[in-house]
């Protein structure tokens, strides 16, 4: 059973658009929540992250927002740029430090 | 910035054999994991291990063993390797007691088996 599960696997959208990307959870005891970007062949880097107690955290173009009455995280890109095609792969914190990934989003940004 | 080395970006290997997959780190961090990525199915959790000598199963550790001797290195052994352990396996660290900080993932190793 899927406790983080990324319900899109592809994303299409044009250069200089918004491209938001959705994650749902089951467990409310996740305290923390992450987002990695992932090009072929290398591994996921850290892109942005925010902890249960808030509702959105934002770093230049990437915003994350929580909502934990729904259970559900966005990641909003703005504007999207070329360079944002990738992987990208919601996790979430549990007990013990271990993070449980969702299936990953395929994002391609058309020139 | 941190480094998270695995020995292989390649690695093809026959049904049976007794495989190892080598991680090292160099930011001096308490946790290291192994996990697997598969497609459609994200990143799974193998082992991990909080500190030397110490390790924890994590949500698919059957058929894989792990071993860390030295804080910077993590090792995953796959005992008798079959073709359903071929997949993308995939290294990563983090401090253990400072707050919310993120695991750094290794480039990762194809492994192939036939």
């Amino acid at each position: 059973d899927q406790q983080v599960k990324q319900n899109s696997p592809s994303l299409s959208v044009q250069e200089g658009r918004i491209s938001i990307l959705n994650c749902d959870y089951t467990n409310s005891m996740f305290d923390y929540f992450l987002w990695y970007k992932k090009y072929p062949a290398e591994g996921p880097t850290f892109l942005i992250s925010i902890s249960s107690i808030k509702d959105k955290n934002e770093d230049g173009r990437f915003t994350v927002f929580l909502n934990k009455s729904a259970k559900h995280l966005s990641l909003h890109i703005v504007p999207s740029q070329p360079g944002d095609s990738a992987v990208y792969f919601c996790a979430a914190r549990g007990a013990g430090n271990k993070l449980t990934f969702g299936g990953g989003t395929r994002v391609l940004v058309k020139p | 910035d941190v480094k998270v080395t695995q020995s292989s970006r390649y690695l093809v290997k026959r049904t049976g054999e007794k495989v190892f997959l080598e991680c090292v780190q160099d930011m001096d961090h308490e946790n290291m994991f192994w996990y697997r990525q598969d497609p459609g199915l994200g990143l799974r959790l193998i082992y991990f291990s909080y500190d030397v000598k110490m390790k924890e199963k994590g949500d698919i550790p059957e058929g894989y063993s792990v071993s860390r001797e030295k804080k910077e290195r993590f090792s995953l052994i796959l005992e008798s390797a079959s073709t359903n352990q071929t997949s993308m396996y995939l290294c990563a660290s983090s401090y253990h007691a400072r707050g919310n900080q993120p695991q750094h993932f290794g480039d990762g190793t194809r492994l192939s088996i036939l």
